[in-house]
């Protein structure tokens, strides 16, 4: 079973739009921490953020938003107001027992 | 800027080859990873050195061998690649030992594009 669900493989979105990108997890522990990285098409994969499973206070940093929310295992990320050099893959991540999970990502183009 | 920073950015090389991968970080973490990515997936975890030891090796082919000569460089040497191999190398390093352990954010370089032909 897929520990970490991206459902969205691709999206596309014009300029100024506010975009939701989606990742449910799996999880029998109790302790876990949840991440986001951006690949854009250079390629490093670009660290935006960690939760742990004990924080559900959802976070906002400058245009990106995450909602974390333990009811229904999930924990997005919204960009508000999207620009062209937000055009890149986003990745969501899971670490728990000492493993780390990636989901498969979605690719995000954003039109001018 | 990155951290962790890789050598060469690209690289193109024959199935007869020998060449190698470097990676350098100046965090001061303990431990460091190789992960292969083909296009269009997420990363694939190929090993991990923790305290300059190898701990994880995920069942990767011969023809990829790691080395630790010290806490911040990792290097990664290939021989006899084949067009499959073809992908882009992250290394990655963290805090502590073992793959996210505790929790720990685990912090990529910026890759090498390999293509064997």
């Amino acid at each position: 079973a897929q520990k970490v669900t991206q459902a969205q493989t691709e999206i596309s979105v014009v300029e100024k739009e506010d975009v939701t990108l989606d990742c449910v997890y799996e999880t029998r522990d109790t302790t876990y921490y949840l991440f986001w990285y951006k690949q854009p098409p250079s390629g490093e994969l670009v660290f935006l953020i960690r939760r742990n499973s004990f924080d559900e206070q959802n976070e906002i940093s400058g245009r990106y938003s995450w909602n974390f929310q333990k009811s229904t295992s999930s924990f997005n990320f919204t960009i508000t107001a999207s620009q062209v050099v937000d055009s890149a893959v986003y990745f969501c991540a899971l670490s728990e027992f000492n493993q780390f999970y990636f989901g498969t990502g979605t690719s995000l183009t954003v039109i001018p | 800027d990155t951290e962790v920073t890789q050598t060469p950015k690209h690289l193109v090389m024959g199935m007869t080859n020998k060449k190698s991968l470097k990676c350098e970080q100046h965090m001061g973490h303990r431990a460091m990873y190789w992960y292969k990515q083909k296009a269009k997936k997420p990363p694939e975890l190929m090993f991990v050195y923790s305290y300059e030891k190898l701990s994880i090796n995920e069942s990767v082919p011969s023809r990829f061998s790691p080395e630790c000569p010290n806490s911040s460089l990792l290097n990664l040497h290939l021989h006899a690649l084949q067009p499959e191999d073809s992908a882009l190398y992250l290394c990655a390093s963290s805090q502590a030992s073992g793959t996210g352990a505790a929790g720990n954010t685990i912090y990529f370089g910026e890759g090498s594009w390999l293509t064997v032909v």
